[in-house]
């Protein structure tokens, strides 16, 4: 089975400063995809960003971007200037593998807090 | 589109009533999840339909709870029989056929249930 685990249950940041969130996981397919899901306080999750496990290259969406290191199961996001807005639950997940690559395995979440 | 709609946003009932839930997913979106959320956990997946089919179901989905999505439109969750330990966060997600496990799943607010 695929596992998620988000070590960090809680953290936190001053406003416009960097932080980075960390997830490793557990898989033996060679190419999958990796999700960051942001969710608010009171709000609907939404999708932060997805790194594609065949490229090299680091996705980044404007102040966030992952390191995803393959070899050791390890995506983690980095947010740059951090804003009072970015604090929310961030929850890692990753798809199921063959024919169950529709549902989502979540990790337990990181609640970040941005202070001002 | 105003995207992932859920209704109720909380319902709290006794224990042993039956709850039905419902998600509008986004309109041109073929599949439609079930998740469950509790406190403290990320969300785990239920169930998934792909047009009006039910492909999978979780174990976590005992016999009190079925799931249907008529015409592939619509989605209703019932819980029968409800018990304490049922109280969680019900949350709805959609996303295209196209595009496979990249796609973006699209979440609703979600369904807070109380069972006393």
């Amino acid at each position: 089975a695929q596992t998620v685990t988000q070590s960090q249950p809680e953290m936190s940041v001053q406003e416009a400063e960097t932080v980075t969130l960390s997830c490793t996981y557990d898989t033996s397919e060679n190419n999958y995809y990796l999700f960051w899901y942001k969710q608010p306080p009171s709000r609907q999750m939404i999708l932060v960003i997805r790194q594609e496990a065949y490229k090299q290259q680091n996705a980044t969406e404007n102040r966030f971007s992952v390191n995803f290191q393959k070899a050791a199961k390890s995506f983690s996001l980095k947010i740059s200037d951090s804003q009072l807005g970015d604090t929310a639950m961030y929850f890692c997940a990753f798809p199921g593998s063959g024919g169950s690559n529709y549902k989502l395995t979540f990790g337990k979440g990181t609640l970040l807090t941005v202070n001002p | 589109d105003t995207g992932v709609s859920q209704n109720p946003r909380h319902k709290i009932t006794k224990r042993g009533q039956n709850v039905t839930f419902r998600c509008d997913p986004i309109s041109e979106h073929n599949r439609l999840y079930w998740y469950r959320q509790t406190l403290g956990q990320g969300p785990e997946f239920l169930t998934y339909f792909q047009n009006e089919a039910q492909l999978e179901k979780s174990r976590l989905l005992s016999d009190r709870f079925s799931a249907e999505r008529p015409k592939g439109s619509f989605s209703t969750l019932e819980i029968q029989r409800t018990e304490q330990g049922d109280s969680a966060m019900y949350l709805c997600a959609s996303s295209t056929l196209a595009g496979g496990p990249r796609s973006e799943q699209y979440f609703g607010p979600g369904t807070r249930l109380t069972v006393t």
